[in-house]
């Protein structure tokens, strides 16, 4: 079975700082791992995943995340915040074998706020 | 493309209606999924279908819950009848294929208030 653990539902920045959103999984097989962001009265829209190869994934607004399988993590980081950051992120993973399921498995969300 | 569609946006009734939510996928997706969003128990998966069949339905919270999916571009989630404590915010995704490892594009949401 698989589960996601985030680490803080509520993370504050200033302006400009660092943001790192922590993310663990749990999983008996491989997984495929996902971020998904939400903005306020919106649907969630894909940051970036997790597939095969390159540990280090590129998204979209100049996120990234890196597949650490030895510490089963898969944080999500941006080098400077920007006010439109603030949202909610979701973290997720799925099975790799397709008679596992092909549906998501969401941690709980972390709340970002960016303070100008 | 339009994106996948819910409606009605918003939906307000009264305890013991009988509530339809309604989604179209995006034209050419295979799996369609629905959830429900609430501060207390976050995002949860209720349904998903592929190819209009449904693969796994255990997060329907119990009998008054049901969904459907007649053709590749509609589905419905009907609550019947409705309680108060099924005021959500409820999602519906699409996705191409059937792999998990594609993207799930998800609609607005539908905000369901039952007094």
């Amino acid at each position: 079975a698989q589960s996601v653990t985030q680490l803080g539902s509520h993370v504050s920045v200033s302006e400009g700082a660092l943001v790192l959103l922590r993310c663990n999984y749990s999983s008996s097989v491989p997984p495929y791992l996902f971020w998904y962001v939400q903005y306020p009265n919106q649907g969630l829209q894909l940051l970036l995943k997790y597939t095969t190869g390159a540990t280090l994934v590129k998204g979209i607004n100049g996120f990234e995340a890196e597949f650490k399988k030895s510490e089963t993590s898969f944080h999500l980081t941006k080098p400077s915040a920007h006010m439109s950051d603030a949202a909610e992120y979701f973290c997720a993973v799925s099975a790799t074998i397709y008679n596992q399921g092909g549906k998501l498995i969401f941690g709980q969300g972390t709340e970002l706020s960016v303070k100008p | 493309d339009a994106g996948v569609i819910q409606s009605p946006r918003h939906e307000v009734t009264e305890m013991g209606q009988e509530v339809t939510l309604r989604c179209k996928p995006i034209s050419g997706h295979n799996s369609l999924f629905w959830y429900r969003q609430t501060m207390m128990r976050g995002l949860e998966l209720l349904i998903y279908f592929n190819n209009n069949v449904p693969i796994d339905d255990s997060g329907m919270p119990e009998d008054r819950f049901s969904a459907k999916m007649p053709n590749a571009s509609f589905s419905t989630l009907k609550i019947q009848p409705s309680e108060p404590r099924d005021s959500a915010v409820y999602f519906c995704a699409s996705r191409p294929g059937t792999n998990s490892y594609n993207e799930q594009f998800f609609g607005p949401g539908t905000r369901l208030t039952v007094l």
